[in-house]
């Protein structure tokens, strides 16, 4: 079973704030990623990250920031929140380099409404 | 640029019934591919990974296969239950080295018991 945790699970806020969306995995894996999924509609990748100060931007174009300082812990950022980025935001990792077999594990994701 | 398709969008079928998701994908230069299913309001929970070298994957009653020169995967759910109500979504991984995953639209599967 997967160990990789996002919190909050839900937020609500009103426009203008600044939030961060925290994941956490203790699998040790080196790569980890974060998708964005509408309801009902697809998962686009919006960040990823190869390691330890490794950051990347995805195939979908994000306002949101991340950063990757220590292995186990990838947050991301949105500096003003805007009702544009009301959606579900979802953490993956996937396993280490040695083992390769490039397996996802997902978080249970951060369901942000911006009001 | 790698396309993922998932046919039927919706199923619908009594409990007990077998029946078969379909993923297409448009460039067989895949590593692996990987089904997962996602409860409404939930992350995705990884079900199946099968690597390029393979042509099938078994865990319990979900059998998935992969035809590589077809672009192809289908995941087999044998007896299926109320339990296994959920949006099954397929991904592939592309050779190059940055590990992502191009996901499908998913079929959304409702077993009425």
């Amino acid at each position: 079973e997967a160990d990789i945790y996002q919190t909050p699970r839900y937020l609500v806020i009103g426009t203008g704030k600044k939030i961060t969306l925290e994941c956490s995995q203790t699998m040790g894996h080196d790569k980890m990623y974060w998708y964005q999924q509408d309801p009902g509609m697809e998962l686009h990748l919006i960040h990823y990250s190869y390691g330890v100060n490794s950051t990347e931007k995805g195939d979908l174009s994000s306002e949101s920031t991340v950063s990757r300082i220590r292995t186990e812990h990838f947050p991301l950022t949105l500096e003003s929140a805007r009702p544009s980025h009301t959606s579900q935001y979802l953490c993956a990792s996937s396993d280490p380099g040695t083992a390769n077999t490039g397996e996802l594990f997902f978080g249970e994701g951060s369901r942000l409404t911006v009001l | 640029k790698q396309e993922v398709t998932q046919i039927p969008a919706a199923l619908s079928v009594p409990e007990g019934e077998n029946l078969v998701l379909n993923c297409s994908f448009t460039d067989s230069a895949i590593y692996n591919l990987q089904w997962f299913r996602q409860d409404p309001g939930k992350g995705l929970t990884s079900l199946l990974l099968i690597q390029s070298s393979q042509r099938e994957q078994t865990s319990g009653r979900l059998n998935a296969s992969l035809d590589k020169s077809s672009g192809r995967s289908t995941l087999y759910i044998a007896a299926s239950q109320p339990g296994d109500s959920a949006t099954y979504l397929c991904a592939v991984r592309g050779m190059d080295s940055s590990y992502k995953l191009i996901f499908g639209s998913g079929t959304r599967l409702l077993v009425r018991p």
